[in-house]
């Protein structure tokens, strides 16, 4: 089944403690993006990756970092979380080429909390 | 920047039809979409428009472009309690990556 999937789903951390949110999408999507959700913001795109060991920022990349070292994985780093990164997380991803809608396939999110 | 713009909240009576709009701004885009997020799930994507179409239905779906407007609205005829979402408008720019913006999302709630 093709799918887009992210770990953890839920988290409760506290300030200053690094932690990882992994992406892994199993339809050879060379482009990958994360974003956040809040509430009467939308969607807004953090960092993404046009493919391995091609990533750029997005619209709010302060405070993320990203790597992407093989295809299929696009894990996404806080080194130092803080309570405004409080948020719900998607990771999404999207083949390339001129045949294609552009149509994203998202994970199922990942509700993060910062004490 | 490109900003993507909608109302934040729709109640509607079942079996009624609903109207979702959107306005953007980017004269650029390629593609504009209609996702759709229902609790605790990420977005699907429901339809999409080229911006070259002015309409496209898709059954009980019906997506209209005015592009000199830059608006966008989703009908929904027959609106069922299975419609209660969340739908993001989205438009695609013509740039080297493709980006996408989304909207604020608007909360479609259906009333039995």
């Amino acid at each position: 089944e093709a799918q887009v999937t992210q770990n953890p789903r839920y988290l409760i951390t506290v300030t200053g403690k690094k932690l990882t949110v992994t992406c892994s999408q199993n339809m050879n999507h060379e482009y990958m993006s994360w974003y956040r959700q809040d509430p009467g913001l939308g969607l807004r795109q953090i960092y993404y990756s046009m493919n391995v060991e091609a990533t750029d920022k997005g619209d709010v990349p302060e405070g993320y970092k990203v790597s992407r070292k093989e295809k299929r994985n696009f894990p996404l780093i806080l080194e130092s979380p803080s309570p405004n990164q409080t948020s719900l997380y998607f990771c999404a991803s999207r083949g390339q080429g001129i045949v294609t809608s552009g149509e994203l396939f998202f994970g199922e999110g990942s509700r993060l909390t910062v004490l | 920047g490109e900003d993507v713009e909608q109302s934040l909240f729709l109640s509607v009576r079942e079996g009624d039809s609903s109207v979702i709009n959107c306005t953007y701004t980017d004269s650029s885009s390629t593609y504009l979409y209609w996702y759709k997020q229902e609790p605790g799930a990420g977005l699907q994507l429901l339809t999409y428009i080229f911006s070259n179409m002015d309409m496209k239905q898709d059954q009980r779906l019906t997506v209209l472009l005015n592009k000199k407007d830059k608006h966008l609205s989703l009908r929904i005829a027959d609106t069922q309690t299975g419609d209660s979402a969340i739908y993001f408008c989205a438009e695609m720019d013509s740039g080297g990556y493709q980006k996408v913006t989304f909207g604020t999302g608007t909360k479609l709630q259906v009333i039995p």
